[in-house]
């Protein structure tokens, strides 16, 4: 089955820098990969994904790169707010497969 | 448009006793349903997934117990809780077999005492 370790656990950055969160996965048949946002006691929720077509989404602060070849994917967050301090989880899944397989989770936190 | 509902929201019971999460989504026919639970406010642990009603399938031995009695519902059981089934319980629902996200409910924070 799929494997994803996503790298670092935890993040403290200055208010302004950018982050920038790393996972790896394993089944090369994975082709979705969204990117998930938990704030403290609260639900995850969907924050950007991308499909295994593309290299590279953006959406305006927050940009996931897409490197099918070395099965890594990565979550860019770009003049950071304390309000993006949160859980992070990356996840991968296959096309056909019910279950996605979410990381370990990266706690990002943003210091003012 | 699609909701999903979990309740309780927090829980406190004591050890030995039953348990019954339960999970409803709206707004959509046919989901596939999944618990989660996330201990130390971290890592998301797949406990069971539904395609179908009573279709459950398990990815860790646990305390715990699934069931699918209708379409759009999903229940999370025990017969008896262990002071190690404390955490924090996920709900979610995703589309079809299609890569897509998934959504998850708010969540139901168990404390076994």
């Amino acid at each position: 089955g799929e494997n994803v370790e996503q790298h670092p656990s935890t993040l403290s950055v200055q208010e302004g820098d950018s982050a920038v969160i790393k996972c790896t996965y394993s089944d090369s048949a994975s082709n979705y990969f969204p990117w998930y946002k938990q704030e403290l006691g609260k639900r995850p929720q969907l924050i950007i994904d991308i499909r295994s077509n593309v290299g590279e989404k953006k959406d305006q602060r927050i940009a996931v790169t897409l490197n099918k070849t070395a099965k890594h994917f990565s979550l860019h967050i770009t003049e950071t707010q304390p309000e993006d301090s949160a859980v992070y989880f990356c996840a991968a899944r296959e096309g056909g497969s019910y279950i996605p397989t979410f990381g370990r989770g990266t706690s990002l936190i943003v210091h003012p | 448009s699609q909701t999903i509902h979990q309740w309780p929201a927090t829980l406190v019971q004591p050890v030995g006793s039953p348990l019954s999460l339960e999970c409803t989504v709206e707004g959509t026919s046919n989901p596939n349903l999944y618990w989660y639970r996330q201990a130390a406010g971290r890592g998301l642990q797949l406990l069971f997934y539904s395609v179908g009603i009573g279709q459950i399938s398990s990815e860790v031995p646990q305390n715990l117990s699934a069931s699918r009695p209708q379409d759009r519902q999903f229940i999370l059981s025990s017969k008896k809780l262990l002071l190690s089934d404390s955490g924090f319980y996920l709900c979610a629902w995703g589309q079809g077999a299609m890569s897509t996200e998934a959504f998850f409910g708010q969540g139901t924070r168990l404390t076994v005492v």
